[in-house]
């Protein structure tokens, strides 16, 4: 089984503040036959249900701002979030889905 | 728009049963694998399994493997999950999500299933 590995588990950042989540994954989730890396980020916000920011580890989901960006190819990859908001406060995953069983990281806690 | 609602959650005691459902709307059921993902207590989310669009093809944790079933009905736009001998590992609030791509684009609100004597 593939293992993703994230870091940091939790960081705080101040409002308007750029936080950066890390996610390895233990073998290359890069296929060469067609170039993409088979990663998704999730959110997922206390009492709510996991919500998909980020495929193809960099295409951003309908809907979710511009300032969550997705970066990395192969085994190295991350999460950018540019400025902050209130409402980012939440769990974050990635998850590879290169092959079966298509695991998530531990997660990391963003907060205020 | 797009809905995903599991139900049969529940308190049940070691080594019963349980039933999960999990009813869609606003997809087009039949061309979507379906997956289920479980989040325990204090935990992370944890893969349960994955039932290909057509059922050609299933998967599922080793930690479920032999135990849970995952099965669909594409007329009722319905997935499932049959889960048995249940023990206070499998204790946590269960997800189902559709999966157009590979990645889980729409997930349900959950379940919770409390196993526990």
């Amino acid at each position: 089984d593939i293992v993703m590995t994230q870091s940091p588990d939790s960081l705080a950042v101040s409002l308007g503040e750029r936080a950066t989540i890390n996610c390895k994954s233990s073998l290359s989730i890069l296929d060469r036959s067609n170039n993409k890396n088979y990663l998704a980020w999730y959110q997922h916000k206390q009492g709510q249900s996991p919500k998909l920011l980020i495929y193809w580890a960099s295409t951003r989901e309908s809907g979710v701002p511009d300032r969550f960006s997705g970066g990395g190819s192969g085994t190295d990859f991350t999460l950018t979030i540019s400025s902050l908001q209130a409402e980012d406060v939440a769990v974050y995953y990635c998850q590879h889905y290169y092959n079966t069983p298509p695991t998530f990281g531990q997660g990391t806690k963003v907060e205020i | 728009q797009v809905q995903l609602v599991e139900s049969g959650g529940g308190v049940v005691q070691p080594g019963r049963s349980l039933r999960l459902s999990c009813v869609t709307s606003g997809i087009n059921f039949s061309l979507f694998g379906m997956h289920w993902v479980r989040q325990a207590p204090g935990k992370g989310l944890e893969w349960v399994a994955v039932i290909w669009y057509d059922e050609n093809k299933k998967y599922y944790s080793d930690s479920v493997k032999g135990r849970f079933t995952v099965s669909r009905d594409n007329s009722k736009s319905t997935l499932y999950l049959q889960m048995n001998s249940l023990t206070a590992e499998d204790t946590a609030v269960y997800y189902c999500a559709s999966a157009y791509g590979e990645y889980l684009d729409h997930w349900g609100q959950g379940t919770q299933v409390t196993v526990s004597s």
